[in-house]
């Protein structure tokens, strides 16, 4: 049973382009959550969905960021017109309930130039 | 990857009396981080701890690092109801990099009123 997948491990984009991260979750889980961590700091809450929808969003950021977790395919963390600031590492989690553990990818890495 | 472990699994404790648990690893690190996840929610960060650090406070919470034990342990005093929740260690490898945050399976606490 392969674990929870985020590709591509490393991004690098100019300021102004647009960043798109993937997160599969491990098979049979249908809670997805992202998380933002910046370096020497811990991880910090963004979104919380289950399939087709949008649990929690409380942590994301208003503008230029969105996330989505289709009925088919694996969870998309996207940032629109990517500045400095959004440089960081992204770590999506996935949980088979509600109130179960949450099992981590391992992060992608999203460097602006 | 889940490969931190928490101890114990559980813990049940009435309300004022303080809780410990506690976090074994197994390589170097640069930081180590504890986590708060109420049931249904995203992970909340509480104290991220430094390798050169032995003893950290935050408000009620203490944690303390010994690093040639290669553990950790959160001691949160005068405890509330509002504490109930499932507590995660998680440590930064010296490795870095987007893989190198590692989470434990986490301390189910239960404060009763």
């Amino acid at each position: 049973n392969a674990g929870v997948m985020q590709n591509p491990r490393h991004l690098v984009r100019r300021r102004g382009q647009e960043a798109r991260l993937r997160c599969s979750p491990m098979k049979g889980h249908s809670h997805v959550y992202w998380y933002r961590q910046l370096p020497e700091e811990g991880l910090k809450f963004m979104v919380y969905l289950q399939k087709e929808n949008i649990i929690d969003e409380s942590g994301m950021p208003k503008e230029r960021f969105s996330a989505e977790f289709p009925k088919e395919g694996p969870s998309i963390l996207r940032i629109q017109q990517v500045v400095r600031g959004d440089s960081a590492a992204y770590f999506c989690a996935s949980s088979l309930r509600e109130v179960y553990e949450q099992y981590f990818g391992p992060g992608t890495r999203l460097t602006v130039t | 990857s889940q490969q931190g472990e928490e101890d114990p699994q559980a813990l049940s404790i009435q309300e004022g009396e303080n809780a410990t648990m506690n976090c074994s690893y197994k390589t170097s690190i640069n930081n180590l981080q504890w986590y708060r996840q109420n049931s249904g929610r995203g992970l909340v960060h509480l104290i991220l701890i430094r390798s050169n650090e032995r003893e950290k406070h935050s408000g009620r919470l203490r944690v303390t690092l010994d690093t040639s034990k290669k553990s950790s342990s959160l001691l949160i005093t005068a405890s509330r109801a509002a504490d109930t929740a499932s507590y995660f260690c998680a440590t930064e490898y010296s490795g870095g990099g987007a893989d190198g945050l590692t989470f434990g399976k986490g301390t189910h606490l239960i404060i009763q009123p």
